[in-house]
């Protein structure tokens, strides 16, 4: 079975700053998926960025990228000039590519990101 | 173009009573997903319906069960209610295989059972 730890419950920085958000996982399977969702009060779940395992390329979206370290199985998120509506809670998720996604996401239990002005 | 949606937002129901939670998901999609969120946690895969079947299913009881109907929506149906079972319910939903393509989470049904 697969396991997701983020270790920072709460992070706090100012606007316009970065911020890393640490995220480790555990698997024993080569091809998988990695992703970033962030979960505002709203709490509605929304893809922030997804990594493939098989892609040395960091991913990136805009203000977000991702350092994935696949031999150290690390997968941090990066969030560059951080605005206010970036606050939300954060969550790391694996997804195994056997099986085509049947057994769905494994999260970890979130990082609180909060931006103050 | 809607998104995914959930129905009803909110409920409250009482230790040994049953409920059903519905999902539509957006258009084009045929796989959902049901996951439950506990305050504080992550959420957690509970099962994955595709062309009205159950494809795998998480470390959830049989208390738990779903249903897919032909137009892809879904259903969540949970028995016997347990003081446990209060969490955030949420569906998401995706075109054929989940990990390739993006899945599109709904906002959730809110459950407590008192």
């Amino acid at each position: 079975a697969q396991t997701v730890t983020q270790s920072q419950p709460e992070m706090s920085v100012q606007e316009a700053e970065t911020v890393t958000l640490s995220c480790t996982y555990d698997t024993s399977e080569n091809n998988y998926y990695l992703f970033w969702y962030k979960q505002p009060p709203s709490r509605q779940m929304i893809l922030v960025i997804r990594q493939e395992a098989y892609k040395q390329q960091n991913a990136t979206e805009n203000r977000f990228s991702v350092n994935f370290q696949k031999a150290a199985k690390s997968f941090s998120l990066k969030i560059s000039d951080s605005q206010l509506g970036d606050t939300a809670m954060y969550f790391c998720a694996f997804m195994s590519s056997s099986g085509g996604g049947a057994d769905g996401l494994t999260f970890g239990k979130g990082t609180h990101l909060i931006i103050q002005p | 173009d809607a998104g995914v949606t959930q129905s009803p937002t909110h409920l409250i129901k009482t230790r040994g009573q049953q409920v059903t939670l519905r999902c539509s998901p957006k258009s084009g999609h045929d796989t959902v997903s049901w996951y439950q969120q506990a305050l504080g946690q992550g959420p957690q895969f509970i099962f994955q319906y595709y062309e009205e079947e159950e494809r795998q299913r998480g470390n959830f009881p049989d208390r738990f069960s779903g249903h897919q109907f032909p137009n892809y929506s879904s259903e969540l149906n949970v028995n016997a209610l347990l003081l446990g079972d209060s969490a955030l319910y949420l569906c998401a939903s995706s075109f054929g295989l989940a990990g390739v393509n993006e899945q599109f989470f709904g906002p959730g049904t809110r459950l407590t059972v008192l």
